[in-house]
């Protein structure tokens, strides 16, 4: 398996509040991506990453940030939960722009209240 | 990417060769067929990827018809952990700027004793 760890693992919070998701990999590999899995929607690109401190939106990135300081951390803010938020969160890598296959780690199963 | 079609369920007696369909009629020349799967509550696992030639791998094979308008990918001993729901995706390259990556319903594959 990739190594990739995202944490937490289970998350509840309260609407409004602040909550940060971390995605760490091993396997010193470029591109790094957020994505929710919704019922009826599949997998949604939130944002992605394609260098340290190089990042850009994907097709639902509203209310959502993203950072990465480093090469292994890919951070996803959630500045003010939201109940449309409820979701479960995956993280994914892969090494380069070629066909290279996506990576996913087993995701973060966040509740807003 | 092109659209893909799959079957919704599929049986497969342990022991057996699963042998998963997909129709991908719509194909361009530039994109290639990934496959994945995704076991309930776990991120999606990459299995297999081509563009026109078969290709084999420790997990699968993924036969590709010459028209390459569909694909079959072949689990060749399934066990009781391959039942998941298995997704065929075309897309044109890997990783990059915007990897939207398109999952539909896929194919629920039950393996039974």
């Amino acid at each position: 398996d990739a190594g990739i760890t995202q944490s937490p693992r289970h998350k509840v919070t309260e609407t409004g509040t602040p909550v940060t998701l971390r995605c760490h990999q091993t396997e010193n590999h470029r591109y790094m991506y957020w994505y929710r899995q919704d019922p009826g929607h599949g997998l949604r690109l939130i944002h992605y990453s394609y260098g340290v401190k190089d990042t850009d939106k994907g097709e639902v990135s509203d209310g959502y940030s993203v950072s990465r300081s480093k090469t292994e951390d890919f951070l996803l803010t959630l500045e003010s939960a939201t109940s449309s938020q409820t979701s479960v969160y995956f993280c994914a890598i892969t090494p380069g722009p070629t066909h290279s296959p996506l990576h996913f780690g087993n995701g973060t199963r966040l509740t807003v209240t | 990417d092109a659209k893909t079609t799959q079957p919704p369920s599929m049986d497969c007696a342990e022991g057996r060769a699963a042998n998963l369909p997909c129709n991908h009629s719509t194909i361009s020349g530039n994109e290639y067929v990934y496959w994945y799967r995704q076991i309930h509550s776990q991120g999606p696992q990459y299995i297999i990827h081509g563009l026109k030639n078969n290709e084999t791998n420790e997990m699968a094979s993924l036969i590709i018809t010459e028209d390459r308008k569909s694909s079959t990918l072949i689990l060749p001993h399934a066990t009781l952990r391959d039942t998941a729901v298995y997704y065929c995706i075309v897309r044109v390259g890997g990783g990059g700027s915007n990897y939207k990556l398109t999952f539909g319903k896929g194919t629920l594959l039950t393996v039974n004793p």
